[in-house]
This record gives C-alpha cells, sequence and structure tokens, in this order.
C-alpha cells in the first residue's frame, strides 16, 4: 500500500529489554515524525526528522530513546531497558515537506503497540 | 503554540450535523487551526485545516470566527463511520508541523 507502514503492529516485552520499533513513510516524504500515545490520551510528540537528521528530539522523554533514519527514509525507534511505563501505541508519521508548507497534513500509520511486562 | 480546549465527549444522531467546538482564545496571526480524527485502533487521519477563512472540503467544514478564537468543525451528515476522537490543534507556521494534541472530544453517533 502507499501509506505509512509500521512494525511490528504488536510487541510483547519483558522489563529491561531492548525494542525497535519501524516505520516505513510514505515514498517521497522527507519528513518523519515519531508519537507515542498512552490509554485514554491524545498523541505526544516523540522526535522529528527532516531527511536524515533529527530536527527536534526534544520529546524523548530520557536517554532510554532513540531514533535513527540513516538513509531519509525508513527510520527505527529504539528502546533500551523497557520499563513498564513505556507502554504504549507508538506512532509513526510522515509528511511531505517540511520544515512548514501550509498544506500541514501528516500521514500516520496505524502503531505500533508495545506492552512491557 | 496556542492550547485549544476541547468538550471531552458529545453524542450526535446519525443523519444529522454534528457540530464540534473549539476555543483558541490565545491563537495568534501566523497560527493554523488544524482538525484531525482517531478512529478505534486506528492512527489520527487529517480533515481540514483553516487561517481565517472558513474551509470546505469533502469530509467537513470548517468555520472560523472572525476573531479567530474559536472554531467548529461540522460533519454535516454524521454516519457510524464518523465515531472517534476528534483533536482540533492550532500550529504556528514556523513550528516544522509539530503537531500537538490535546484530549480532543469523544464523538458517538448513534443510530
Amino acid at each position: 500500500g502507499a501509506g505509512v507502514s509500521q512494525t511490528p503492529s504488536n510487541k510483547v516485552t519483558e522489563k529491561g529489554k531492548y525494542v525497535e520499533l519501524r516505520c516505513d513513510p510514505i515514498s517521497g516524504h522527507t519528513a518523519l515524525y515519531w508519537y507515542r500515545q498512552s490509554l485514554g490520551q491524545g498523541p505526544e510528540f516523540l522526535i522529528y526528522f527532516q531527511g536524515t537528521g533529527a530536527a527536534d528530539d526534544s520529546g524523548l522523554p530520557n536517554d532510554r530513546f532513540f531514533a535513527v533514519r540513516p538513509e531519509g527514509s525508513v527510520s527505527t525507534l529504539k528502546i533500551q531497558r523497557t520499563e513498564r511505563g513505556d507502554s504504549a501505541v507508538y506512532l509513526c508519521a510522515s509528511s511531505l515537506t517540511g520544515p512548514w508548507s501550509n498544506t500541514g497534513e501528516l500521514f500516520f500509520g496505524e502503531g505500533s503497540r508495545l506492552t512491557v511486562l | 503554540d496556542a492550547k485549544t480546549t476541547q468538550p471531552p465527549s458529545m453524542d450526535c444522531a446519525e443523519g444529522r450535523a454534528a457540530n464540534l467546538p473549539c476555543n483558541h482564545s490565545t491563537i495568534s496571526g501566523n497560527e493554523y487551526v488544524y482538525w484531525y480524527r482517531q478512529i478505534h485502533s486506528q492512527g489520527p487521519q487529517y480533515i481540514i485545516h483553516g487561517l481565517k477563512n472558513n474551509e470546505t472540503n469533502e469530509m467537513a467544514s470548517l468555520i472560523i470566527t472572525e476573531d479567530r478564537k474559536s472554531s467548529t468543525l461540522i460533519l454535516p451528515h454524521a454516519t457510524l463511520r464518523d465515531t472517534a476522537v476528534y483533536y482540533c490543534i492550532v500550529v504556528s507556521n514556523n513550528a516544522g508541523n509539530m503537531l500537538t494534541f490535546g484530549g480532543g472530544t469523544r464523538l458517538m453517533v448513534k443510530p
């Protein structure tokens, strides 16, 4: 399909383990975003890439969280030493351009649900 | 970015218009009003956005007051598939498309 693809759709892990979540953006989209959504709340911004570089990582909660986008397309969100509080749906989005264009439309994937036991 | 205030939940009868309000009294001149919705177990979906003028597309209409301190999203003929959480977001034109989601309005369309 032509949409944003996220894998895995579900991930169950144990406390202390390492986790990688993958995002395939829409082809040609230069901007890529990671959000985290806890149950009953709106999505919370984590990090934004423009091309290969992280233009804004102010939303990453601590140094256990890291994201890369080495070739300016696929991105991987990496979580070290997972904690139960990391359990959430991790959403990826992409947009055609960035920084700002007034089309402003972000295309979201369906998310990766992470459960830390 | 300006903060928005939305009612936590609303009901609407199927086939009737759903009018979802949003207050953004601290909006500044370069900030756009965006609406997204999130159907259960899916990612958010863009609906519409505007700056000053009212806007309409195939999904909805957006009415922005003249002072821009509030807006209303209108779904003209709500269907059961419109049941979702609707987010009103204000974004400045130098924020790199960084959307900040609040709690949104949970719209329940009832038969």
